[in-house]
């Protein structure tokens, strides 16, 4: 079974403060994503990688960066965190071939709480 | 907004019944896919019927999906109080290589 591990279930930082969400896949998944979900609005897309080093801006990247330096790790980072950055984050892989779009494999999320 | 719209948005029923779920969207897509979330959990995917598919099932999930009206529905047959979550559809449009777009979500309860 494919297994998406995030690094916290739950964090807690202070406005302006640097914060880094990880993202570890274990079945080689060449995509992998970042998205927030917030109540009414649905998931959106923060930032994908379809490769090690590549990146792709979603449809909310502000306030947000990412990396991707091995191709099972993909992190999240708050450069200077905002209470509107108060989310569930999740992250997602999958094995995408043509670039169709498949199945994506979940992480069990991180919900992050901005003081 | 190419999102999908789920509908109803709400839906509670007893269990056994069968629980029906909807999703318009508004481009041409590759795919479309269902997904469940558990409360405060990451999301479970259920079954993908790709644009030249009209039907799929698994197990108790049947997926109909009709590219002329831009609509597809999930069914749960039977359904148990298991199987109370959120679903929601994502679609690949056309053109947009890996990316999914959700829906808001459907809140499904079902009553023991």
């Amino acid at each position: 079974d494919v297994k998406v591990t995030q690094s916290s279930r739950y964090l807690v930082k202070r406005t302006g403060e640097k914060v880094f969400l990880e993202c570890v896949q274990d079945m080689d998944h060449e995509n992998m994503f970042w998205y927030r979900q917030d109540p009414g609005l649905g998931l959106r897309l923060i930032y994908f990688s379809y490769d090690v080093k590549m990146k792709e801006k979603g449809d909310i990247p502000e306030g947000y960066s990412v990396s991707r330096e091995k191709k099972e790790r993909f992190s999240l980072i708050l450069e200077s965190a905002s209470t509107n950055q108060t989310s569930m984050y999740l992250c997602a892989s999958s094995l995408d071939v043509g670039g169709l779009g498949e199945t994506q494999y979940f992480g069990p999320g991180t919900r992050l709480l901005v003081l | 907004s190419q999102q999908g719209e789920e509908d109803p948005q709400a839906l509670s029923i007893q269990e056994g019944e069968n629980a029906t779920m909807n999703c318009s969207y508004k481009t041409s897509i590759n795919n479309l896919q269902w997904y469940r979330q558990n409360s405060g959990r990451g999301l479970v995917h259920l079954i993908l019927i790709r644009s030249n598919e009209r039907e799929k099932h698994s197990g108790r999930l049947r997926v109909t999906l009709d590219t002329s009206k831009k609509s597809s529905s999930l069914l749960i047959t039977a359904s148990r109080a298991a199987d109370t979550a959120s679903y929601f559809c994502a679609t690949v449009h056309t053109g947009a290589n890996s990316k999914l777009t959700f829906g808001k979500g459907i809140t499904l309860s079902v009553r023991p």
